[in-house]
């Protein structure tokens, strides 16, 4: 069964701070991953979208890691802001032109 | 801000009412969407429409209609809702018609929808 988990659910951390989220997928044949930032009451925005081929893309503070051999997949922030509390969503396209997603992880960075 | 504008933000409704939802993009994408999500679960697909032609519909009652009337516009009728029906409704769009997923999708903000 196509299945993207993400872990933790929820974090706290203080601003300034490094996080990593981490998000593990048995969706096969995988086509790409995405991680979008949804902030509360707005709709998600895309991250990162990373192919087989790619390991590393960053963007900005957010840096996504991709390995295809173990399917995971993890999401690093730097330094942390207020503004980066959200919910953080995986998202696996699988080769059948399905999108699933994850239940996302809500992080909440306090001063 | 979004380039995905949705209309009205919020919106409440009885059961036996007659509403619709609206979505609006002017970035040429050729796919959009509609995704439903409750309080904290991600999006769930509904509709999608690729060149203004529904390509799937993902098992949705009859109660949810879709509307492309041209590129730029999509629309959602709603009729004779259910409480648990309330819900984030979302929109979104990609460049691609003939490919939908291979780009990230916008979103539009949302529409928060409560029916009494």
């Amino acid at each position: 069964k196509n299945q993207v988990e993400q872990s933790p659910q929820s974090l706290i951390i203080l601003e300034g701070k490094n996080c990593t989220l981490q998000c593990n997928y048995t969706v096969s044949p995988f086509s790409n991953l995405r991680w979008y930032k949804q902030d509360t009451g707005r709709g998600p925005v895309s991250l990162t979208i990373m192919t087989f081929s790619e390991n590393t893309k960053s963007n900005g503070r957010y840096t996504a890691t991709l390995d295809a051999d173990t399917k995971q997949s993890s999401l690093h922030i730097t330094a942390s802001q207020l503004s980066d509390s959200a919910s953080y969503i995986c998202v696996v396209r699988s080769g059948y032109n399905k999108l699933i997603f994850g239940a996302g992880t809500r992080l909440a960075v306090h001063p | 801000d979004t380039e995905v504008t949705q209309t009205p933000k919020h919106l409440v409704m009885g059961m036996t009412n007659k509403k619709s939802l609206k979505c609006e993009q002017h970035m040429g994408h050729r796919a959009m969407y509609w995704y439903k999500q409750k309080a904290k679960k991600p999006p769930e697909l509904m509709f999608v429409y690729s060149y203004e032609k529904l390509s799937i519909n993902e098992s949705v009652p009859s109660r949810f209609s879709p509307e492309c009337p041209n590129s730029s516009l999509l629309n959602l009728h709603l009729h004779a809702l259910q409480p648990e029906d309330s819900a984030l409704y979302l929109c979104a769009s990609s460049p691609s018609g003939s490919d939908p997923y291979n780009s990230p999708l916008h979103f539009g903000n949302g529409t928060r929808l409560t029916v009494t």
